[in-house]
């Protein structure tokens, strides 16, 4: 069974950058688009973007200049970085696996790491 | 972007009942329409996919209809571990959206 485990800080102050890992585990990193989904309190799911196992990326243009997401396939991993943060980044950050085809669900999640903004 | 909207925004009904939900696309996607259902502290959970394909382990109580812009899950003989928020979900295009949920709550 593929497990999707978040880690990283639960406080981050306002303009400086967060670093998440997502660890993959019961499963391939390879052949697969892996998502970074964000839900802020009380509001809906944001899609932050996506990192194919092979490096090519595509972010959500809200966000796209504020974002990284890097893998390392040897260790299993993907990791996001969004830079300048504000409360309004404040949110529980799930990441999340599709397979690498066109309109394919995400079908796997991690539980979500809650990451508040405040000084 | 591709706006979704789900209706209603938060729905009681009583075990054993059916329900309906519905997503509406602000342009056509095709069938690249999927559901999720999510609980508070847990992930979220793949149930339909491609508007009506279930996703496996799903019970059969979970269905999905439509094309194009309209979309419905439904929910029958409903039990209490199904009361929970659902999400519908485009994957037509990227920026993929999600529609802002539909709190399912016992009656």
């Amino acid at each position: 069974q593929v497990q999707l485990q978040e880690s990283g800080p639960g406080l981050v102050k306002p303009s400086e950058t967060l670093s998440l890992t997502c660890t993959v585990s019961g499963g391939s990193i390879s052949g697969y688009y892996w998502s970074w989904i964000r839900q802020p309190p009380g509001k809906g799911l944001e899609w932050i973007g996506y990192i194919y196992y092979s490096g090519s990326t595509n972010y959500n243009p809200s966000l796209k200049s504020r974002v990284t997401l890097s893998v390392d396939t040897s260790k299993k991993q993907f990791s996001l970085k969004v830079t300048s943060l504000t409360a309004a980044d404040t949110a529980v950050y799930h990441c999340v696996r599709s397979r690498a085809v066109a309109g394919d669900p995400f079908d796997y999640w991690g539980q979500g790491t809650l990451v508040t903004v405040s000084s | 972007d591709i706006q979704m909207t789900q209706s209603p925004s938060s729905l009681s009904a009583s075990v054993g009942g059916r329900v309906t939900i519905t997503c509406r696309a602000s342009q056509s996607i095709s069938s690249y329409l999927n559901w999720y259902q999510h609980k508070p502290g847990k992930a979220p959970k793949l149930l339909i996919y491609a508007t009506s394909s279930l996703q496996s382990g799903v019970p059969s109580k979970f269905s999905g209809s439509g094309s194009g812009t309209d979309f419905t899950l439904t929910i029958s003989s409903l039990q209490p571990e199904d009361f929970a928020t659902y999400y519908c979900q485009q994957s037509y295009s990227t920026p993929y959206t999600f529609g802002q949920g539909t709190k399912l709550e016992i009656k």
